[in-house]
């Protein structure tokens, strides 16, 4: 069975340094990944995902994803941390076979900081 | 593109009443997916539609809980004698037909059972 751990419930940055922002998956095979981002009394929000291809992502708001198959991670950084960054961030996983739907880690809280 | 629209935002009931949400998708995405996520969690999958066909149901889904998406557009979620543990928010999304498509979600119908 797959699952995802997201290491730091939450997380506090200053303004302008690094976001890093931890995903570990465990699937018996390369699943589909993804990252959401949830702001205070919304849904959720597609960030990036990766399916198959170059393992750098890109996504919206400047974030970006390594996929790295040996390390069963999915990490996701910004490199300079703005004030309308703070939310909650999930990263999820969808298997390429089998039982089709998301299946979400239990979410980072980002704090920036002025 | 108007988004996935759900209905109501709050609502606050009694347990042991019944209640019903609605979800609308996006027009062209035949795939609807509910999902509950409470305080401090992801996202937890609940049931998923292609157009009216509900495909796949969660344990989470007991057997207080149903769903329908009668004519392939848009959904309901019903909870027959509510309890206190069903309090959360439910969140509706819709995809296009593709394994990888990115969930699009709702802004969710938080319920509170008092």
């Amino acid at each position: 069975a797959q699952s995802v751990t997201q290491l730091g419930s939450h997380v506090s940055v200053s303004e302008g340094a690094l976001v890093l922002l931890r995903c570990n998956y465990s699937s018996s095979v390369p699943p589909y990944l993804f990252w959401y981002v949830q702001y205070p009394n919304q849904g959720l929000q597609l960030l990036l995902k990766y399916t198959t291809g170059a393992t750098l992502v890109k996504g919206i708001n400047g974030f970006e994803a390594e996929f790295k198959k040996s390390e069963t991670s999915f990490h996701l950084t910004k490199p300079s941390a703005h004030m309308s960054d703070a939310a909650e961030y999930f990263c999820a996983v969808l298997l390429q076979t089998g039982a089709n739907n998301l299946f979400f880690g239990t979410g980072t809280r980002l704090t920036v900081i002025p | 593109d108007t988004g996935v629209s759900q209905d109501p935002r709050h609502k606050i009931t009694k347990r042991g009443q019944n209640v019903t949400f609605r979800c609308d998708p996006i027009s062209e995405h035949n795939r609807l997916y509910w999902y509950r996520q409470t305080l401090g969690q992801g996202p937890e999958f609940l049931t998923y539609f292609q157009n009216e066909a509900q495909l796949e149901k969660s344990r989470l889904l007991s057997d207080r809980f149903s769903a329908e998406r009668p004519k392939g557009s848009f959904s309901t979620l019903e909870i027959q004698r509510t309890e206190q543990g069903d309090s959360a928010m439910y969140l509706c999304a819709s995809s296009e037909a593709l394994r990888n498509s990115p969930l699009h979600f709702g802004n969710g119908t938080r319920l509170t059972v008092t």
